[in-house]
């Protein structure tokens, strides 16, 4: 089975913690994503990367850095984690020209 | 402003009642309208992608349709195991090809 794999389910972290999200795909895809999402306001882009190295800025990226220094590996950094970063965090994937997104199973994140 | 808006919030159906989920897009240039389903601590699975209006497409209980202005996810005669959140998504207009969401509609059928 094909699939995206995110290193956590439950995180509990706390305030100005710095805290690391990885995500790895298996299926050679070219496009990786960042999701956070809240009730009632649906999923939120946070960064996305079209290739290794590189990185473009979603809706919210402030408070968020991401790397990719691997095709298949995608890790999305809160430099000081703070409460309003209390969310799900959804990694996803594609393939170039195929607008179809594979996700991960999300990381609950709580800060404290 | 690219804006996906869903409705209802939540929609609570006896088994075998069909019914259908609306999904209002504002968005120039739609690369493409997008529906997935998503269960309880899960992340969202693929279900459809519809390109322009009057494309239809199917797949067990459900049929997702597509006007100018909307996309209907119709369910008929709906199971228990039919209970998820639906998310409708689109891609085009200033986002380019990145992908905007709506905040879904949560399903839930009763035996």
């Amino acid at each position: 089975d094909v699939k995206v794999t995110q290193s956590s389910r439950y995180l509990v972290k706390r305030t100005g913690e710095k805290v690391f999200l990885e995500c790895v795909q298996d299926m050679d895809h070219e496009n990786m994503f960042w999701y956070r999402q809240d009730p009632g306001l649906g999923l939120r882009l946070i960064y996305f990367s079209y290739d290794v190295k590189m990185k473009e800025k979603g809706d919210i990226p402030e408070g968020y850095s991401v790397s990719r220094e691997k095709k298949e590996r995608f890790s999305l950094i809160l430099e000081s984690a703070s409460t309003n970063q209390t969310s799900m965090y959804l990694c996803a994937s594609s393939r170039q020209g195929n607008e179809k997104l594979l996700f991960g199973s999300g990381t609950q994140l709580s800060v404290l | 402003e690219d804006q996906v808006t869903q409705s209802p919030e939540a929609l609570r159906l006896q088994e075998g009642e069909s019914s259908s989920l609306n999904c209002s897009y504002t968005v120039s240039g739609l690369r493409g309208l997008f529906w997935y389903r998503q269960d309880p601590g899960k992340g969202p699975e693929f279900l459809f992608t519809l390109y322009s209006a009057g494309e239809e497409k199917e797949k067990e209980r459900l049929k997702a349709t597509l006007t100018k202005k909307e996309s209907f996810l119709h369910i008929t005669a709906p199971k228990p195991e039919d209970s998820a959140t639906y998310l409708c998504a689109v891609r085009g207009g200033t986002g380019g090809f990145k992908t905007i969401f709506g905040a879904g509609t949560r399903l839930f059928v009763k035996a």
